[in-house]
């Protein structure tokens, strides 16, 4: 049973617009939620993070939105560049240290 | 970058035999955690630790052991490696504020 879920495995975007990541979750427990980028043979790289207790948290060109009543967060990239084509993950956290991971979604800024 | 090796890079083995694999962290942070990936599943947590020689199971335990006698080395035991573990393994280090921090991984390849 996957409790958190990416169902794009792949999006392609246009250099200088706008990138949209989407993830779901099944577990109302969840109350921190986290977005990494992985490179190919590279571990992954923290992004962003938001707590349960706030719907917007932003970091330069980077904003994750929560809806909490959808169980849905989305990571926004504004605007996209060449250097953001990597693979994404999603996760989410109920208990402390256990994160769980989405399947990951494979982004290409294209030129 | 935070500073987490581990070791070796690359592993081909045998079925049957014993595998260890190292983390070493220089940041002296208390949790660390060993992580499998694979296509389709994201990560997923195998062990983790929350100090020196305290250690827990996470989702995928069964086949692996771990141990911490110091704060800066946490090693991953396959104590009889099977191709189904064939996989890249990430460990990840965290200092206290639920965002996690990996290391390059190692590719394990189990014939």
């Amino acid at each position: 049973d996957q409790q958190v879920k990416q169902n794009s495995p792949s999006l392609s975007v246009q250099e200088g617009r706008i990138s949209i990541l989407n993830c779901d979750y099944t577990n109302s427990m969840f109350d921190y939620f986290l977005w990494y980028k992985k490179y190919p043979a590279e571990g992954p790289t923290f992004l962003i993070s938001i707590s349960s207790i706030k719907d917007k948290n932003e970091d330069g060109r980077f904003t994750v939105f929560l809806n909490k009543s959808a169980k849905h967060l989305s990571l926004h990239i504004v605007p996209s560049q060449p250097g953001d084509s990597a693979v994404y993950f999603c996760a989410a956290s109920a208990i402390r240290g256990k994160l769980i991971f989405g399947q990951g979604t494979e982004l290409s800024v294209k030129p | 970058d935070a500073g987490i090796t581990q070791s070796p890079r690359h592993k081909v083995t045998e079925t049957g035999t014993p595998v260890t694999l190292r983390c070493h962290q220089t940041e002296n942070h208390r949790y660390m955690y060993w992580y499998r990936q694979d296509p389709g599943h994201g990560l997923r947590l195998i062990h983790y630790s929350y100090g020196v020689k305290d250690t827990d199971k996470g989702e995928v335990s069964d086949g692996y052991s771990v141990s911490r006698s110091k704060t800066e080395d946490f090693l991953l035991t396959l104590e009889s490696a099977t191709s189904s573990q064939t996989s890249v393994y990430f460990c990840a280090i965290e200092d206290g504020s639920y965002e996690q921090y990996f290391g390059p991984g190692t590719r394990l390849t189990v014939t």
